[in-house]
């Protein structure tokens, strides 16, 4: 069974900190995303990444980056931290054959800015 | 930019009964995927659909894909209280990431 684990459930954080989100994936898949989840708004995409050491913007780019040193490790990073950074964020990851691949999820990081 | 609507947003119904929700599109995709996302946890998927006129079978849920592959449906049949959840429809065209839709919350009371 494909497990993605992100490192925490919850997290509080206060405005201006610098921030990182581990997800660490044990299916050596390619392919691993960040997204947020907002109710009314969905699933966005913030980065995503097809192999290690690359990275592309997602739709909402703004205010976040991401590093990718080893396959099973993707870290998003939010560098001054702000309020409307408030989110659910869910990590996710797929094989290759096509990026049509079904995404596995984590179970997501809550992350509240004080 | 491709959008998936999802409709309806909310839809609140009684142990037993039968639902549909949809999944439309004016983009054509290559495939097309659902997920169920349970309070607390990560989307799920359920089915990928392929080929347009597509009809898979879950259980109690049917999935099909338009036969233009714009859009998708899901219908559960004597829905009960461990189908509560939220619902998300997901395409893919090319080679750019999945599009989500933002999804229907389904509720069945027992």
């Amino acid at each position: 069974d494909v497990k993605v684990t992100q490192s925490s459930r919850y997290l509080v954080k206060r405005t201006g900190e610098k921030v990182f989100l581990e997800c660490v994936q044990d299916m050596d898949h390619e392919n691993m995303f960040w997204y947020r989840q907002d109710p009314g708004l969905g699933l966005r995409l913030i980065y995503f990444s097809y192999d290690v050491k690359m990275k592309e913007k997602g739709d909402i780019p703004e205010g976040y980056s991401v590093s990718r040193e080893k396959k099973e490790r993707f870290s998003l990073i939010l560098e001054s931290a702000s309020t409307n950074q408030t989110s659910m964020y869910l990590c996710a990851s797929s094989p290759t054959g096509g990026r049509k691949q079904p995404q596995h999820f984590g179970d997501g990081t809550r992350l509240s800015i004080l | 930019t491709q959008l998936l609507e999802q409709s309806p947003q909310f839809l609140s119904i009684q142990e037993g009964e039968n639902l549909t929700v949809y999944c439309n599109s004016s983009s054509v995709f290559s495939s097309l995927q659902w997920y169920r996302q349970e309070p607390g946890e990560g989307p799920v998927l359920l089915v990928t659909v392929v080929t347009g006129g597509e009809v898979k079978k879950l259980k109690r849920l049917t999935f099909q894909f338009g036969d233009a592959r714009k859009d998708s449906s899901l219908h559960i049949t004597a829905a009960q209280p461990g189908d509560t959840g939220l619902y998300l429809c997901a395409g893919n065209s090319g080679n750019t990431p999945l599009v989500f839709g933002k999804g229907t919350r389904l509720s069945v009371i027992a």
